[in-house]
């Protein structure tokens, strides 16, 4: 069966600072990755996503990107964080054009 | 743009009861309709709808789309404070990812 691996769980991290946050997919290949990101109050936004090695797309500019070095596994990432760059970062994956996505279990991330 | 609307925000009801969350949505890339249920962490799916008028069930839950209005509702019946959760509508389905709206906050009391 399909899982997904995200981590850390919870991170504080001082402004300046730089990020890393990592996901992987087990069971299945070639899937979509997302990084969606839920700020307190807000509904989840789509940061970016990929539907293959080295490719990625990004939604809304800001402060972070992203990378897929290996088929079932996406960073995101930031060289300076913001305070804005705070709240719950959420991975996710899906197979084809048409089906539901499967999310992993999050980082709440605290900019100080 | 697109523009995913929930309502209502929040919702206090008694167990038991049975409630109605709504989604109307304006996407550009529309494929289906997902259902997600989110309690502490990682949304956990429970419907995806393509065809209008067709309901889906899954126990005390069922859902519906209606791709003429553009909109969908989410019906819990004999709610259980298990229930209590934010529940979040997102049309879209394509590789190019999914549109949330900011989810209903439904709270079941005792």
């Amino acid at each position: 069966s399909q899982t997904i691996h995200q981590w850390p769980a919870t991170l504080v991290q001082p402004v300046g600072s730089p990020l890393s946050l990592e996901c992987t997919v087990e069971g299945t290949s070639n899937p979509n990755l997302y990084w969606y990101r839920q700020a307190a109050g807000r509904g989840l936004q789509l940061l970016f996503y990929s539907v293959g090695i080295g490719q990625i797309s990004s939604e809304v500019p800001q402060n972070l990107s992203a990378s897929r070095p290996q088929d079932r596994q996406f960073i995101l990432s930031s060289k300076k964080l913001l305070l804005s760059d705070s709240g719950f970062y959420l991975c996710a994956w899906s197979i084809g054009g048409n089906t539901e996505a499967f999310f992993g279990q999050g980082t709440r991330l605290t900019v100080v | 743009e697109d523009k995913v609307v929930q309502s209502p925000l929040s919702l206090v009801v008694h167990e038991g009861d049975t409630v109605t969350l709504n989604c109307s949505y304006e996407v550009t890339n529309f494929r289906s309709l997902l259902w997600y249920k989110q309690e502490k962490k990682a949304p956990t799916f429970l419907f995806m709808l393509t065809s209008s008028g067709i309901e889906k069930k899954s126990g005390r839950l069922s859902s519906i789309l209606d791709k003429k209005e553009l909109f969908s509702i989410l019906n819990i019946t004999a709610t259980q404070t298990g229930d209590s959760a934010v529940y979040l509508c997102a049309p879209g389905g394509g590789a190019d990812g999914l549109t949330f709206g900011k989810g209903t906050h439904l709270i079941i009391q005792p």
